[in-house]
């Protein structure tokens, strides 16, 4: 089962477009990362949102964690190729129920902007 | 600072023989995870080690082991491996621990044959 489902899985738009990703889930966070992974390369990350409603904004991309904090979205403004990438959404989980915390992924949205 | 590096970058092994992957944390970054990434699965969390103890372990078969070594590089290891062992296998690095802000290595192609 996966905690943190995230949509769409692939998405292709021309450059300039605006787009929106979404990464839901039915527990809550408390907090939620996302991550890029470019072709060859492990994933970087871009932003940890931490309080319900919070809004993040990195130059052309938002980041929207829900007031509940269990959901967050993420907002490309005018895509340009450089904006192609894997984006992943992470937050912490407990593995063992030990309290000990360890990130689970989303299985990501492919974004690939055309020229 | 450099980065996190993973050797080696690619490997080709045969079904039932057995791997050993390498991780150089960043300086000063104590815990180190692994994941393995697969387009069906996605980036599952395999294990945590903290200061040469493991702290994690996610829901894989104890065919995979790791370790950490007092400059926190780490090993992992696949015994017996399966085709569907066939994967990207990345590590992380965090100042802070497993649930914090994670520097990903480039990663491991494993392809079994």
């Amino acid at each position: 089962t996966q905690l943190l489902e995230q949509s769409p899985q692939f998405l292709s738009i021309q450059e300039g477009e605006n787009l929106t990703v979404y990464c839901n889930s039915s527990s809550v966070f408390s907090s939620l990362q996302w991550y890029r992974q470019e072709p060859g390369e492990g994933p970087v990350l871009l932003v940890t949102v931490v309080t319900g409603g919070e809004v993040k904004k990195l130059k052309r991309l938002t980041f929207q964690f829900g007031d509940a904090r269990k959901d967050s979205s993420l907002h490309i403004t005018a895509a340009q190729p450089g904006d192609t990438g894997l984006y992943l959404c992470a937050g912490p989980h407990s593995y063992s129920g030990a309290g000990s915390y360890q990130l689970t992924f989303g299985k990501g949205t492919k974004l690939s902007v055309i020229p | 600072k450099a980065g996190v590096t993973q050797t080696p970058r690619y490997l080709i092994k045969t079904r039932g023989q057995q791997v050993t992957l390498s991780c150089s944390p960043i300086s000063g970054h104590r815990s180190v995870s692994w994941y393995q990434q697969t387009p069906g699965q996605g980036l599952q969390f395999l294990f945590e080690y903290f200061s040469e103890t493991q702290r994690n372990k996610g829901n894989f078969p104890g065919r995979f082991s790791g370790r950490q070594f007092s400059n926190s590089r780490s090993e992992m290891n696949v015994s017996t491996l399966e085709l569907g062992d066939s994967a990207l296998y990345l590590c992380a690095s965090s100042l802070s621990g497993g649930s914090y802000e994670q520097y990903f290595g480039p990663g491991t192609r494993l392809t079994v044959t």
